[in-house]
């Protein structure tokens, strides 16, 4: 079946770096997001992308729609300790409306 | 708006039990998804229903699960009868057509 693959699978940052990951398809996607998961909670959205090249910020989260349409990528700026958390991309595969999710990257914010 | 609510959040039942969980979209969203987490499968979607009508349910796991959404504003999910390999912490979703989806905050199903 489709498969999104993340990298890092997780990631251990001291609070004030940068923190960047991807996610790869074999699929072509029109749409990508990208969700965050605490402990105990649902995915929540974070950032839309819907055109590739599209670049997008939400406060110190950038994510941008690869040219190519099979990845994506997202990065966090001057990390802080709230950032803790699964990072999830997602998205319906081109020609498709099955939601489909990464494998996740876990990330870990050092004080 | 409350966002997505699912309940219960947590359910412990016996192997063979009969499983409902329940959801209620945001109000206004025509999509609905269930999705099931579990360490080794990651997040899988099950079912995909459209204006209450079930477009996709080919990640349904077999015949022990079904699914309904009577109307707009309430969706269940049923496992009968429940196997310990369906422990798993189940989430609901809503949209708008097939662009973001919101979750609840899950049901987490242990069955003994």
């Amino acid at each position: 079946g489709q498969q999104l693959n993340q990298s890092p699978q997780s990631m251990f940052i001291q609070e004030g770096e940068d923190v960047s990951m991807n996610c790869t398809s074999s699929s072509i996607f029109n749409t990508w997001l990208w969700y965050k998961q605490e402990p105990g909670e649902g995915p929540v959205l974070l950032i839309a992308l819907y055109k590739a090249g599209e670049l997008t910020s939400n406060g110190r989260l950038t994510a941008q729609f690869g040219i190519t349409r099979k990845d994506s990528f997202l990065n966090i700026s001057a990390s802080i300790p709230s950032d803790v958390g699964i990072y999830f991309c997602a998205g319906p595969p081109s020609g498709t409306y099955k939601y489909i999710f990464g494998t996740g990257t876990r990330l870990k914010v050092l004080a | 708006d409350a966002g997505v609510i699912q309940s219960p959040r947590h359910e412990v039942t016996e192997m063979g039990q009969e499983v409902t969980l329940r959801c209620k979209p945001i109000s206004g969203h025509n999509s609905l998804f269930w999705y099931r987490q579990t360490m080794m499968r990651g997040l899988e979607l099950l079912i995909y229903f459209n204006n209450n009508v079930p477009i996709d349910d080919s990640g349904m796991p077999e015949d022990r699960f079904s699914a309904k959404m009577p109307n707009a504003s309430f969706s269940t999910l049923k496992i009968q009868p429940s196997e310990p390999r369906d422990s798993a912490v189940y989430f609901c979703a809503s949209g708008t057509g097939l662009t973001e989806a919101f979750f609840g905050q899950g049901t987490r199903l242990t069955v003994v």
